[in-house]
């Protein structure tokens, strides 16, 4: 089975931290992404990446920024939080282009608090 | 408009009844369609493709309207297990490749 690892299931900062949330997947995917999923507003992307040092911006990508020096591990940081960050944050990963068969393989999810 | 829309629900619906919702979508370039399930507090899983000509899945039929914009979702006997944020997803070919956007979501409970 595919793993999707992130590393904290929940966050509390406060304004202006630093934050990095990590993810790593085990199946030797090139493809991995960070959405943000918010009541009412659905997943929203962040960030993608294709392949290794390799990075996209999504849909939303004011506020954070990215590494990818692993294949197996994409972060992502919030360079100085805000409480309009506050919001559960999944990493996902596939195998190929994601729009060739839809399947992304989710993490559980971390949810972060800025207070 | 969002580009992906879709009824928040959430729809109550009785164990062993039958239930369907819609999802809407604006870019008509859109080329492929998905269901996804999210449990309460989990992350979300491919629950099935939508393909042209209708597709069934057991319980689950998803079919796409092209001329419409819109894919559906119908559930046959529901089960108390099939309490759940449906997800609808459309692909589009962007500037960076194929992108998934997601909507918000229907929350279905099926109830005793």
């Amino acid at each position: 089975d595919v793993k999707v690892t992130q590393s904290s299931r929940y966050l509390v900062k406060r304004t202006g931290e630093k934050v990095f949330l990590e993810c790593v997947q085990d199946m030797d995917h090139e493809n991995m992404f960070w959405y943000r999923q918010d009541p009412g507003l659905g997943l929203r992307l962040i960030y993608f990446s294709y392949d290794v040092k390799m990075k996209e911006k999504g849909d939303i990508p004011e506020g954070y920024s990215v590494s990818r020096e692993k294949k197996e591990r994409f972060s992502l940081i919030l360079e100085s939080a805000s409480t309009n960050q506050t919001s559960m944050y999944l990493c996902a990963s596939t195998p190929r282009r994601a729009g060739d068969t839809g399947e992304l393989f989710f993490g559980e999810g971390s949810r972060l608090t800025v207070l | 408009r969002k580009e992906v829309e879709q009824d928040p629900g959430p729809f109550n619906v009785p164990e062993g009844a039958t239930v369907a919702f819609n999802c809407t979508y604006s870019n008509s370039a859109s080329q492929s369609f998905f269901w996804y399930r999210q449990d309460c507090r989990k992350e979300p899983k491919l629950l099935m493709s939508v393909y042209s000509s209708g597709n069934e899945d057991g319980r689950f039929t998803a079919q796409l309207n092209r001329a419409s914009q819109y894919i559906s979702l119908l559930i046959r006997d529901s089960k108390l297990s099939d309490s759940a944020t449906y997800l609808c997803v459309v692909n589009h070919a962007g500037a960076a490749g194929n992108k998934l956007t997601f909507g918000g979501g229907t929350r279905v409970l099926v109830k005793p």
